[in-house]
């Protein structure tokens, strides 16, 4: 079956600080790669997402590539804000979401 | 802007009381979820909506049963709520128009079981 494995958190950073939140994946086909993010209280928004070998996901300063060879989709901003403190779900999907664990993310001023 | 809605966003109920969550969106997407989330833990799906189509999650509680009169609405109904049904639950869409894998979830109702 399918899955996804999250680095395990909590992820504790200073600002400005580069981030990378790893992600790996088992599926049987090729399905499509989430990042969502999920602030305290809140539902979840989604971050980006890539739905083939090589694409590259981006926003908000935040980026993941879909590695096929790796079956990996790593979560990278090169400087993080307070703001960024959340909890980041990679998920995928092949007709329904797979989520991972969840990591939380902790910016310290 | 077009959304998925969810009232309350907190809800209190009492041990065994019948409680309904709802859902309402402006997508005019053609697939409505539920999810449970606990503390700190992945969300877990319950059931979807295709259409009018209910397709049901295996493990899935009998407990927690689910309507959807039209494309807008889709409500969740917990018919005696335990307190370990205490959880976030949220709602959200897809449609082939998005390529169906992508949803979009809205902000959570959190319950309570007193």
């Amino acid at each position: 079956g399918n899955s996804v494995t999250q680095m395990e958190g909590p992820v504790t950073l200073s600002e400005e600080a580069f981030l990378t939140i790893n992600c790996t994946y088992t599926a049987t086909g090729y399905p499509s790669l989430f990042w969502y993010v999920q602030y305290p209280g809140e539902g979840l928004q989604l971050l980006l997402k890539a739905t083939k070998a090589d694409d590259k996901g981006s926003n908000k300063g935040f980026e993941a590539t879909y590695r096929k060879e790796t079956t990996s989709f790593h979560l990278e901003k090169g400087s993080v804000q307070v703001s960024d403190s959340a909890v980041y779900f990679c998920a995928l999907s092949e007709a329904r979401l797979t989520f991972g664990e969840g990591t939380q993310l902790t910016v310290n001023p | 802007d077009a959304m998925v809605i969810q009232n309350p966003r907190y809800q209190v109920t009492q041990f065994g009381k019948p409680v309904t969550l709802s859902c309402s969106q402006t997508l005019n997407h053609n697939v409505m979820y539920w999810y449970q989330q606990k503390s700190s833990q992945a969300p877990k799906l319950l059931f979807h909506y295709y259409d009018k189509d209910f397709n049901n999650e295996a493990d899935t509680p009998d407990n927690f049963q689910s309507r959807r009169p039209n494309t807008s609405f889709c409500f969740l109904d917990i018919r005696s709520p335990g307190l370990g049904d205490a959880a976030m639950y949220l709602c959200a869409t897809s449609s082939p128009g998005t390529g169906f894998e992508t949803q979009y979830f809205g902000p959570g109702t959190r319950l309570l079981v007193l």
